[in-house]
Parts: C-alpha cells; structure tokens; sequence
C-alpha cells in the first residue's frame, strides 16, 4: 500500500487565512522532507524534519517519529504560496530513495 | 549557478514510438535521479547513479526503459515503444551528500 498519505488532497483558501497539511506514513522514516512543486514547475525542497517542530519563514513543521506523522502549517497564506505540497520520506537516511505522498493541492486567492 | 536542466520540455508520441531524454545535473554532483511522476501523483524513483555507476533500478520497467550515464555528468533517459500508461512528467534531480536538486521535468504524453 500507499507509504506516504497525504491530507487534504485539497484545499481552498482566502488570502492570509492559515493552511494546515498533514502527512501520514506506514514506515520507520529516518528523514523527512516537505517539498513545493508550482504548477508546471520543478520540486523544491522546504524543510527536512525528522523529528520535532522547525520554522522557516511563515512555515512550520511537526513531525512526531513514534505516531508516523508530520504537519506543515502555513501562515498568513499569500497568492504566491499556491502550487502542490508533497510530503517523502527517506527510510535509510541517505537521501537517495524518496517516498513521496500524492501531494496536496493549495489555492490561495485574493 | 545553473540549476538541473532538462530537455525536451515536452514531448507527444504515438503508441509504440521511442523518446529519449536528457539530464544536465548541478555540475559537482555525483548522484543522479530519474523520477517519473504521473498526473496528480507523487514522484516515483525510477533509478539513480552515483557517478557512472548504477545503484538502484529496481523500479526501472526493463523491457522497455534504459538509462545511462556514460561519464558520470549527463544522463539520458530512454523509453523504447511508448505505451500510454507512460504518460507523466519525467523528472530528473542530482545531489551532492543528501539534498536532491529537480530540473523542470520532461511532460510526456502518449497517444
């Protein structure tokens, strides 16, 4: 089955309202990593978070390693934040073999 | 510095038909990946090298996927006699140690 769950798969927003995305996963994960695609454009890394809370900028991740699960909040959302969130793990620590989630859709309009 | 380019941008073939595509990764980076990620999924590895040499292509369909990476810098990626099921994005991605860099992908549609 499916590693890496992603919720919602969606989500509509008004501009500066906060977006909550969450991140479920079957296996141990040594390293995870929250990534941002635009729409047509390339993955971006956000942050990698294997355990615990991490903020850069208006984004803030929790991982909780022993529940399997990690959320990325995003606040003030802005027009430019709009595109797809995906969620990886790394189960062997290296960085070589990412296991994504589908992703989750976010629309943030004025 | 230049990012991981990608090339062609996109691509549309008819069933049975080949493409070949092709990575430039960051100059410096001895890890290289291909991922093909279908429409509103997740991307999925297909195989990564480590210089020249490959080091996983479990998820690599064989019959009909090649990938090499000749000299350890640019990596070309090859489907013989396309299926539609192969529709996606193909992305490639390198890395130096751990944090892997995407190009843009290569959109692939299939007839």
């Amino acid at each position: 089955g499916q590693q890496v769950q992603q919720s919602p798969a969606s989500l509509v927003l008004q501009e500066g309202e906060n977006a909550e995305l969450q991140c479920n996963f079957s296996s141990t994960a040594t390293q995870l990593q929250w990534f941002y695609q635009s729409p047509g454009g390339s993955l971006v890394s956000l942050l990698s978070n294997p355990s615990g809370t991490k903020h850069t900028g208006r984004l803030t991740s929790t991982t909780v390693t022993k529940e399997r699960r990690s959320s990325l909040h995003i606040s003030s959302s802005q027009t430019t934040d709009s595109g797809t969130y995906l969620c990886a793990i790394d189960q062997q620590g290296t960085g070589s073999k990412l296991s994504f989630g589908k992703g989750a859709k976010l629309t943030v309009s004025p | 510095e230049a990012g991981v380019t990608q090339s062609p941008r996109y691509a549309v073939l008819q069933e049975g038909q080949a493409v070949s595509f092709w990575c430039d990764p960051i100059s410096g980076h001895d890890t290289l990946y291909w991922y093909q990620q279908p429409r509103d999924q997740g991307p999925q590895l297909l195989v990564y090298f480590r210089d020249e040499a490959v080091i996983d292509n479990s998820q690599l369909p064989s019959d009909r996927f090649s990938a090499v990476r000749p000299k350890g810098t640019n990596s070309t990626l090859k489907i013989q006699s396309a299926k539609q099921g192969d529709t996606a994005t193909y992305l490639c991605a390198s890395s130096f140690q751990y944090e892997q860099y995407f190009g843009p992908g290569t959109r692939l549609t299939v007839l």
